[in-house]
Order: structure tokens, then C-alpha cells, then sequence
């Protein structure tokens, strides 16, 4: 069946240094691509998200790209501060032949201080 | 305007015991969803409610079972729990009944299967 793969699973890096986040979806139908970002302990809440007539999309220090030729979206965190740790999910949505979102697995992403 | 909301909190079973999770929201949402997260799976689509008096089968539905009371609220029953079904449990709604459009969730419910 249809899946999200999101790697890193585990992701460290230094105060101010870039995160890069990337998903692979198998879905042709998807067009909606989202990423929520879940604290410990909380809710997932969205942080960002692309259509597919989009290729790229920016907000602040947060980005999102998407190759749908390759199937491949990533996020990429800017200039990283500790608040950012969190999990980060993507998913790939369509609305075509019946609604389906899959999730990726997850990304536990830490910024040391 | 509290958004989604979800009772219990924290809910500990023996096997075979039936309860129901309970969600509203307050946002005029179309569409209604029950998620659950296990460790290393991410979130993964149990039934979804795309407008009120519809509900469909998400990824993992065997087990569960849905009712879509009013606009608002979104219920999930289990019948006979099994340890399998332990996990943290996660009520989504959205504006349009579509998948093409932000879900907010609300605060999930814990569930422990002994």
C-alpha cells in the first residue's frame, strides 16, 4: 500500500545550524503535503505546508520544498534555537478517489544550546 | 473558543472492557478524524467523518468503531479492547471535508490495555 518515508528518524544539531528534513511518498494522486510539529507531551500542530503546483514555500526560517516528479518534499529549519526541538511528521495527502493522509514515522529533531 | 477537545485524558483498561472517546470542536469544522500514535509509526488513520452523517474506514479501523453524533462531535468506541489497542489516541478536525487542508488536533487520550 501507500507510505511515507521520513528520514532522519533522529536528527542533533548545534544552536544556529540548519535541520534538514526529508520525505519520500509513493502516492502519485497526493497534493497536499504537510509538516506539524509535535512537543513533548502535546498535540501536533501544523507548521507549514505545500500544494503541488507549488515547488517551494517559505516561512520566516522554516521551508518546505517538493520534487513531485521524485516524490521527495523536505523541510529545512534555519539558524535553529532550542525551542525548535521537537518531533517533526510529515504527511502526503489527496482528496481524489477517496481521502487518504499517511504520516511519515516521524523526525525526533534536538538543538543543543 | 477551546478547539478541539477530548475526555478522558488518561484511561486504563483490563482486555475485553468497551469504552468510547469522546471529541468536539467549536470551529465549524466539516471534517472530523481519529488517529492513533504508537512509538516509531507516526500517526496513522483509524476512521475519518469527511461531513456530518458520513464516516469511512481509515488505515487501521479493525477494533473501533465510529459515531458522528452532530457537526460537532466525533465519538470512537472500543468493543472489547485488546492490549494491541494501547496507545495514545488523537481527535482531528478541518474545515473542509477534504485531505487537502490543515487538521488541528486536539490534546489526545492516553489508553493502557492491561
Amino acid at each position: 500500500g501507500e507510505n511515507v518515508e521520513q528520514h532522519p528518524s533522529t536528527l542533533s544539531v548545534q544552536e544556529g545550524d540548519s535541520a534538514v528534513i526529508k520525505c519520500t511518498y509513493s502516492d502519485s494522486a497526493s497534493n497536499y503535503f504537510p509538516w506539524y510539529k509535535q512537543e513533548l507531551g502535546k498535540r501536533p500542530q501544523l507548521i507549514i505546508d505545500i500544494r503541488s503546483n507549488v515547488g517551494e514555500k517559505k516561512d520566516q526560517r522554516i521551508a518546505v520544498t517538493l520534487n513531485k516528479t521524485a516524490k521527495h518534499f523536505s523541510l529545512h529549519i534555519t539558524e535553529t534555537q532550542p525551542e525548535d526541538s521537537a518531533v517533526y511528521f510529515c504527511a502526503a495527502s489527496r482528496n481524489t478517489g477517496g481521502f487518504k493522509t499517511i504520516f511519515g514515522a516521524g523526525t525526533r529533531l534536538f538543538v543543543k544550546a | 473558543n477551546a478547539g478541539v477537545t477530548q475526555t478522558p485524558k488518561f484511561q486504563v483498561l483490563k482486555t475485553g472492557q468497551s469504552m468510547t472517546l469522546q471529541c468536539a470542536q467549536d470551529m465549524n469544522h466539516n471534517s472530523m478524524y481519529w488517529y492513533r500514535q504508537d512509538p516509531g509509526m507516526g500517526l496513522r488513520l483509524i476512521y475519518y467523518s469527511a461531513s456530518e452523517g458520513t464516516t469511512d474506514k481509515g488505515e487501521v479501523p479493525n477494533g473501533y468503531n465510529v459515531s458522528r453524533l452532530n457537526k460537532r462531535e466525533f465519538s470512537l468506541r472500543l468493543e472489547s479492547a485488546a492490549p494491541s489497542q494501547t496507545s495514545v489516541y488523537f481527535c482531528a478536525s478541518s474545515a473542509l471535508a477534504g485531505g487537502d487542508n490543515e487538521q488541528f488536533f486536539g490534546p489526545g487520550t492516553r489508553l493502557t490495555v492491561l
